[in-house]
């Protein structure tokens, strides 16, 4: 059964600093992955998604990348600001109907 | 965004009484999915539908049924609902296989 694990739970930064949100998942028969960004009260929104051919995606301050080998992918978000505060979950799709299976997400803190 | 509503947003209930959740969407996707989230959880798929009628169940299905009659129309029903279910419901639709999902808004559903 695939399992996916984000660490670390939650991340508290001062604004400015660059930093990076691990994902790893114990089968490496996976589609492609997915970054999600969900804010307090609110749904998800898609940041990136990086096919299982791909190697990373980019957009803007945003990079993400993919060890499928290795089970691992890492967001790496640059120059933080507060409003980069939120909750990032990693998932993959395994299998057939685009079914996503989410890791349990990364409480980010960015403090002016 | 995405054209997702899903009704009710907030709902408390008593144990054991049948609830219905509605996702609707106006983007005539073919894939729909309902999730739960529970803190330290992440999402959980409970059913998905890839078409009209055709529905199958996810990891965590027991106590829900699904209905699609329609291609806007995901209904989640709890038939005898109990506090377990107490949750965050939210519904996702897909255009095509291993593409991203787009996500409603979320229902917070308390169970007395």
């Amino acid at each position: 059964k695939q399992e996916v694990t984000q660490i670390p739970a939650a991340l508290s930064v001062p604004e400015g600093e660059n930093l990076v949100l691990n994902c790893s998942f114990t089968d490496s028969a996976i589609y492609n992955l997915q970054w999600f960004r969900q804010d307090p009260g609110k749904g998800l929104t898609s940041l990136l998604l990086i096919q299982s051919s791909q190697r990373e995606q980019t957009s803007g301050r945003l990079n993400a990348s993919l060890d499928k080998s290795s089970g691992r992918s890492t967001l790496y978000i640059a120059a933080s600001q507060p409003g980069d505060s939120a909750t990032y979950l990693c998932a993959v799709i395994q299998g057939g109907y685009n079914k996503l299976i989410f890791g349990a997400g990364t409480r980010l803190a960015v403090h002016p | 965004d995405a054209g997702i509503t899903q009704s009710p947003r907030h709902k408390v209930t008593e144990t054991g009484t049948p609830v219905t959740l509605r996702c609707h969407q106006t983007e005539n996707h073919r894939y729909m999915y309902w999730y739960r989230q529970d803190p330290g959880h992440g999402l959980r798929l409970i059913h998905y539908s890839y078409g009209v009628k055709d529905t199958d169940k996810g990891e965590v299905s027991d106590g829900y049924s699904v209905s699609r009659s329609k291609t806007e129309d995901f209904l989640l029903t709890l038939e005898s609902a109990t506090s377990s279910q107490t949750s965050v419901y939210f519904c996702a639709i897909g255009l095509r296989s291993e593409e991203t999902q787009y996500f409603g808004p979320g229902t917070r559903l308390l169970v007395l």
